[in-house]
């Protein structure tokens, strides 16, 4: 089982420039997240989704789409990518109490 | 609101000594509890949480629900646990984490 996989791990964007964050995982759970990690503030919530076909805002959702494209799979998108959302994301996912993470995407908008 | 709490940002400590990572929370039910560590260039991953009361890797976490703590602590702490430490806890569908705490430990 691969877990969590996160595609691209490295991208750079200019501002205003748009892109989706790609998440899948094979472990056959209904609930997955993005969370965004900056410096000193730890991991803030973006978007969560419960089950396949639901998603919900978190702490910090502006500026993000997502979509819950199936039970494996749920993307973030940046409709117009800003400085401010330079960061490292993660995806996650959970059946119960554990969350699983991603490997993370770093992303640079300039 | 729920709201976790890491005091610490940053915390070294010398090879074979004590440690113990601060974590505070506010919720006013009855709160799942987590800490998640994140090794260099790992992944997050969960380390213990509090109602297996389970010991892994030599830490341990209580929760204290008068002082709304669940502080992680390790007797004697090795050069393989430096990493970044987060703590969290659960609520319906969301998990909430603190700000972490990078933790050195040196030689």
């Amino acid at each position: 089982n691969a877990g969590v996989t996160q595609t691209p791990k490295f991208q750079v964007l200019k501002t205003g420039q748009s892109m989706t964050l790609q998440c899948a995982q094979d472990m056959n759970h209904n609930s997955m997240y993005w969370y965004r990690q900056d410096p000193g503030m730890g991991l803030r919530l973006i978007y969560y989704s419960a089950s396949e076909g639901t998603t919900d805002k978190g702490e910090v959702p502006n500026g993000y789409n997502v979509s819950r494209l199936n039970k494996r799979e749920f993307s973030l998108r940046l409709e117009s990518a800003a400085p401010s959302q330079t960061s490292v994301y993660f995806c996650a996912s959970s059946a119960y109490y554990e969350q699983y993470f991603g490997p993370g995407t770093r992303l640079t908008v300039t | 609101a729920q709201r976790v709490t890491q005091p610490e940002k940053l915390l070294s400590v010398f090879k074979g000594a004590p440690v113990e990572l601060k974590c505070n929370y506010s919720y006013s039910g009855s709160p799942e509890l987590f800490w998640y560590v994140q090794y260099s260039r790992q992944r997050l991953q969960l380390l213990l949480r509090h109602i297996s009361r389970e010991s892994i890797k030599g830490f341990t976490a209580d929760l204290n629900k008068g002082e709304t703590s669940f502080h992680l602590k390790k007797p004697f702490a090795q050069e393989e646990d430096s990493a970044m430490y987060y703590c969290a806890f659960h609520k319906i569908d969301q998990f909430y984490f603190g700000t972490g705490t990078s933790l050195t430990v040196i030689p």
